[in-house]
C-alpha cells in the first residue's frame, strides 16, 4: 500500500524567504502525487498535481514541486514566502486505480513578518 | 463547473444524539465520493468512499455509517454520537473518468460533541 511521509509537522520561515516543504512517498508503481493547502476552518484546496510528463510542476499561488523518482520525493517550494501562505499543507498519493488517496499528516507553515 | 456543498458548517450535539451530515455535488455525473474526519491538529482519516449509488466502502470500524441514495448525494450518519466523534468532517468528490484526477473538497462541518 502507498504511504506518504511529510518531514516536519511545523515549518517557520520569514516573509520573503524560501519555502520548502518535504514529502516522500512509498509506492510500488509510478504514482500520482498531489499537494493541497488548508486554511483554518476550510476544506483542502488543490495546489498542484503530478501525473506524467514534466517532473517540475507549477501550481497556484507561486508554488511548484519536483517529482524525483530516484529519491521518491515530491517536495513543495516557493521562492518567496508571503504572509498569506500561512496554512496547513498536505501531500497525497493515489493508489493505482486513482480511487483512494493517502495523505501525509500535514505541515503547518508559519510566516514570520 | 463542478461544485460541492456540505452542510451544516458547524454543529453542536449532545452525546448519544443522532447525526446526519449531507454532501452534494453539482456539475458532474457518477463521481467518486469520500468522507474524511480530521481531528484537531491531525491529518485526514478516510471514513468512507463510494464509487456508485449504493456502493459504500468503510475504512474504519466505528459507530458511523454512510449512504449514497442518489448519484451526487453522500450522507454521513450516526445513531448515537460519542465524545470521540468530535472533529472536522470533510466531504470530497473525484471524477471517476481517469486515474489521475484529484479529489476536490467541500468546506467541511465542524462537529462538537458535548
Amino acid at each position: 500500500a502507498q504511504s506518504v511521509t511529510q518531514l516536519g509537522s511545523h515549518v517557520s520561515v520569514s516573509e520573503g524567504a524560501l519555502v520548502l516543504l518535504r514529502c516522500n512517498y512509498s509506492s510500488s508503481v509510478p504514482p500520482y502525487l498531489f499537494w493541497y493547502v488548508q486554511y483554518p476552518n476550510q476544506g483542502l484546496q488543490l495546489l498542484l498535481k503530478y501525473t506524467t510528463g514534466a517532473t517540475l510542476v507549477k501550481g497556484i499561488n507561486g508554488f511548484e514541486a519536483e517529482f524525483k523518482k530516484s529519491e521518491t520525493s515530491f517536495h513543495l517550494t516557493k521562492p518567496s514566502a508571503h504572509m498569506s501562505d500561512a496554512a496547513e499543507y498536505f501531500c497525497a498519493v493515489s493508489d493505482k486505480t486513482g480511487n483512494q488517496f493517502y495523505f501525509g499528516t500535514g505541515t503547518s507553515l508559519t510566516v514570520i513578518p | 463547473s463542478q461544485t460541492i456543498h456540505q452542510w451544516p458548517a458547524t454543529l453542536v450535539q449532545p452525546v448519544g444524539s443522532p447525526l446526519s451530515l449531507e454532501c452534494t455535488v453539482e456539475g458532474t455525473s457518477n463521481p467518486n465520493l469520500y468522507w474524511y474526519r480530521q481531528a484537531a491538529g491531525r491529518g485526514l482519516q478516510l471514513l468512507f468512499y463510494s464509487v456508485g449509488i449504493g456502493q459504500i466502502s468503510s475504512e474504519v470500524p466505528q459507530n458511523l455509517s454512510a449512504s449514497r441514495p442518489q448519484d451526487r448525494q453522500f450522507i454521513l450518519s450516526s445513531k448515537k454520537l460519542l465524545l470521540s466523534d468530535s472533529g472536522f468532517y470533510l466531504c470530497a468528490w473525484r471524477s471517476s473518468g481517469t486515474r489521475n484526477q484529484p479529489q476536490h473538497f467541500g468546506d467541511g462541518t465542524r462537529l462538537s460533541i458535548l
